[in-house]
């Protein structure tokens, strides 16, 4: 069975341009996250779907990002306009349901020039 | 919200040597899992295991809820063990429904030489 796929592996691009990343959960997964890794620490949830419904994006900077889920499988997280600050790894989960192991995509590696 | 510590921060190892990997959480959890982050970024998961004991291959955990910690043991560890380990939780609300998100702690840079 496929685990979670997220594409583009990486991406470069200069400060104020916009940004998406995109997220396949594994197969009947229903919950879906987006989390934040910088670089020597542990990943930080972004926000979370149950189907397509966010239920926490308490922590999703909402100035500038966006996140969607449309018919609560694949995901999209967009940046606009990036900043410096904004270079990170940006990971993509996915479980059952909430409570439940969560399974990590590779990743996709953002760097802001 | 809940905090997750772990423990050490750095271990080197000589390869065939055995290790203790700790993780120390502040609160009562429904989930709790153990990752090692490979050196191109990807967590692979090692084990769901909100509590007990759990075994696979070289690898087990332990995890006592009740005094909120768990183990990670790693024997006969081999180069290819190098990598982050991380520990993360996921708390219950007051209500008893899970939030879902999981706080990960510091991690544990494991090196692993021939």
């Amino acid at each position: 069975e496929a685990g979670v796929v997220q594409s583009p592996r990486y991406k470069i691009i200069e400060k104020k341009q916009p940004v998406a990343f995109w997220c396949n959960p594994i197969s009947g997964h229903n919950t879906l996250y987006w989390y934040l890794q910088n670089l020597g620490q542990g990943p930080e949830l972004l926000i979370r779907y149950e189907n397509e419904e966010a239920v926490d994006d308490s922590q999703l900077p909402k100035d500038r990002f966006s996140a969607e889920r449309l018919k609560g499988v694949d995901s999209t997280l967009k940046i606009q306009p990036a900043e410096l600050g904004d270079s990170a790894v940006y990971l993509c989960a996915s479980s059952l349901e909430a409570g439940t192991p969560q399974y990590f995509g590779a990743g996709t590696r953002l760097s802001v020039l | 919200g809940i905090q997750v510590e772990q423990s050490p921060p750095d271990l080197i190892l000589q390869e065939g040597a055995n290790s203790t990997l700790r993780c120390n959480f502040s609160d009562s959890v429904n989930n709790l899992q153990w990752f090692h982050q490979n050196p191109w970024g990807q967590l692979i998961n090692l084990f769901y295991i909100p509590s007990g004991t759990k075994q696979n291959g070289r690898l087990s955990a332990t995890t006592v809820a009740t005094e909120r910690y768990s183990l990670l043991y790693i024997s006969s560890s081999q180069t290819t063990d190098s990598g982050v380990y991380f520990c993360a939780v996921g708390s219950r609300t007051a209500g008893g429904t899970s939030y879902g998100k999981l706080t990960f702690g510091q991690g544990t840079i494991l090196t692993v030489h021939p």
